[in-house]
């Protein structure tokens, strides 16, 4: 089972939909659940991230966490062509010293005008 | 605001031939990494370096990978003999102390090897 999974997509929507972006992961050791959004061909940027079971809400965006399934969820309500990118969730990884991140493979998002 | 900037932004080497790719880290960042991304694959560790010293490494980081901090601002990575499977995205990651504190990112050094 890989440690991380995530749907590489690509999901089209329409604009103002709202968006579901998942990830499944296998170790349970994991406590923070990280999600980045990254524009082609640049860098990953923080979008939001969660510690505890539950919903975080920010603006538009809401990361939802459910560690008794190994499963979190970023929401995005009234979708934009803004919005178009790869979303990545990424798990600082506990045993290690500097807590690396493991990333999942990205979902594509297009949202259409 | 600040950011971690990396040069060059895209690089092509022949196959054999020493590359370096530079980052400057956000000042007062304590934790240092590179991380890869081939083609439509996902982004992968590859090293971390804290207090002037590599804390851990990936499978991938094999002798052929090097990284230094030269003159205390720079965060250098150095591939020695770079091979055909080396073409990627390079990021490099600062993040401050505190166990969970967010990695941020440069943009990236697309390396092309011929």
């Amino acid at each position: 089972q890989k440690e991380v999974e995530q749907d590489p997509g690509p999901l089209s929507v329409p604009e103002g939909a709202i968006v579901s972006l998942n990830c499944t992961y296998s170790n349970s050791a994991f406590q923070y659940f990280m999600w980045y959004r990254q524009y082609s061909r640049k860098g990953p940027e923080l979008l939001m991230y969660t510690y505890s079971s539950g919903n975080k809400e920010d603006g538009r965006f809401t990361a939802q966490v459910d560690k008794s399934s190994k499963y979190i969820s970023l929401f995005i309500r009234d979708s934009q062509p803004s919005d178009s990118a790869t979303y990545l969730c990424a798990f600082p990884y506990p045993y290690s010293g500097t807590y690396k991140y493991i990333f999942g493979t990205g979902t594509r998002l297009k949202v259409l005008a | 605001e600040p950011e971690v900037t990396q040069t060059p932004s895209h690089q092509v080497t022949q196959m054999g031939q020493e590359v370096i790719l530079r980052c400057v880290p956000i000042s007062n960042h304590l934790y240092f990494y590179w991380y890869r991304q081939i083609l439509g694959q996902k982004v992968e560790f590859l090293v971390s370096f804290y207090n002037n010293e590599i804390s851990e490494k990936s499978e991938i980081f094999d002798d052929q990978f090097s990284v230094e901090r030269p003159d205390g601002s720079n965060f250098t990575l150095k591939i020695r003999s770079t091979k055909l499977e080396d073409s990627a995205m390079y990021f490099c990651a600062t993040r401050d102390r505190g166990l969970y504190n967010e990695q941020f990112f440069g943009p990236g050094t697309r390396l092309t090897v011929l």
